[in-house]
This record gives structure tokens, C-alpha cells and sequence, in this order.
């Protein structure tokens, strides 16, 4: 199974920063790397596909990146909005695993 | 706009099965694959397995054993089954569609069906 890491578990930050959160593939996963948000409460919603694809509706301060087996998500201005758990998922092949998700907190 | 809307029994005994099922409206259910996840309270989330039209499944290796994924194409509905469960599957359950065309996401999910195992 490809395991999935990310960094860091937490942070904190206030409205306006920009916000980086890294995940790490344990082999390659070519491009296959998707990022979800989930407020509280609140089912998953796809935030980034294809590692630096953006879905309709998703705001252009999001936006994802690739190097081999690392990926990030970066959030330019953060919005009230924005603070929840960040999870990245592997779909290059079964099982599709997720990372341990990533909580962005209000500072 | 596509609706996936979940429902099944939310408490359960140990050694029951858990049994879900999915809906999906407003899009063509044939150009899809079909997910369950779950998420232990507090924790992340977990792939279960998925389903295609065809009805090849995969599942995640530590649930292969009790798991099954069938679907229903006459009724536009995907289903899981748990035998066995135990409170460590305890969880919120969620189905989701697979988008499967030059890459592969999760792009519309349920709203989560709440599965409490308990004596």
C-alpha cells in the first residue's frame, strides 16, 4: 500500500496569511494526488485533482503543486472560511489512501 | 448537479452487519465509479473501496475480508455491507463518486451516515 504523510498535523494562522501544508507520497504517485477540505460538521469537498488542478467554484487562492513524491497546498490570503482539515488522498492505485489530514486553526 | 443522498441503520451490536446504501440524482449515475469512506469520531479519513458500472470492486486489504460493494444500476444506487462490526467501526460513513477520466478524485460526496456500534 502507498502510505501517505503530511505536515505539519496543525497550525495555526490569522486571516490574510499565506499557508502551506506539504503531503508526501512513501512511492510514486505520479500526478494522482487530489486535496479535500472538511469544515466541522461537514462532509469532505474536493478542493484540488490531478495535483495542481482546481474544480469549478474552488476560489483561485488555492492552489496545489507537485516534486516527485511530495505535494503541497498553498492558501494565499487566508479567509475565515478556510480554517478546517486539509486531507490529501493517493488514487494512482487501490487502496486510494489518505494522508492524517492537516487542521488550520484561527490564531 | 449531482445529489448522492445515503441512508441505512446507525446502530448496530457487535457482530452485526452494517448495511448502506447510496442514491445518486441529477447526473448520469454510468459514466462514475462509487466509493464508501468513513471517519472514526476524531480522526481521518478512511478508504473502504469502490465499485464500478461493471462491477469490479476494490477494497482496502484490512476490510477485504468483511467488506462488499454492490450497485444497482436499475435504481441508480450503490451499497456496503460490514459483516462482523465491532466498535472500532464505529465511524461516520460517506459515499462518494469517482471521477475516472485522466485523473481520478472524489468529486461529489453523501452527507454521512453516523454508524455506532455498540453492546
Amino acid at each position: 500500500d502507498i502510505q501517505m504523510t503530511q505536515s505539519p498535523s496543525s497550525l495555526s494562522a490569522s486571516v490574510g496569511d499565506r499557508v502551506t501544508i506539504t503531503c508526501r507520497a512513501s512511492q510514486s504517485v505520479n500526478t494522482y494526488l487530489n486535496w479535500y477540505q472538511q469544515r466541522p460538521g461537514k462532509a469532505p469537498q474536493l478542493l484540488i485533482y490531478a495535483a495542481s488542478s482546481l474544480p469549478s467554484g474552488v476560489p483561485s487562492r488555492f492552489s496545489g503543486s507537485a516534486s516527485g513524491t511530495q505535494f503541497a497546498l498553498t492558501i494565499n490570503g487566508l479567509q475565515p472560511e478556510d480554517f478546517a482539515t486539509y486531507y490529501c488522498q493517493q488514487t494512482y492505485t487501490s487502496p486510494r489512501t489518505f494522508g492524517p489530514g492537516t487542521k488550520v486553526e484561527i490564531k | 448537479q449531482v445529489l448522492l443522498q445515503q441512508w441505512g441503520a446507525g446502530l448496530l451490536k457487535p457482530s452485526e452487519t452494517l448495511s448502506l446504501t447510496c442514491g445518486v440524482s441529477g447526473e448520469s449515475f454510468s459514466d462514475y465509479q462509487w466509493s464508501w469512506i468513513r471517519q472514526p469520531p476524531g480522526k481521518g479519513l478512511e478508504w473502504i473501496g469502490e465499485i464500478n458500472l461493471g462491477g469490479t470492486t476494490n477494497y482496502d486489504p484490512s476490510l477485504q475480508s468483511r467488506v462488499t460493494i454492490s450497485i444497482d444500476r436499475s435504481k441508480n444506487q450503490f451499497s456496503l455491507k460490514l459483516n462482523f462490526v465491532t466498535a472500532a467501526d464505529t465511524a461516520i460513513y460517506y459515499c462518494a463518486r469517482a471521477t475516472d477520466f485522466w485523473s481520478y478524485y472524489l468529486d461529489s460526496w453523501g452527507q454521512g451516515t453516523p454508524v455506532t456500534v455498540s453492546s
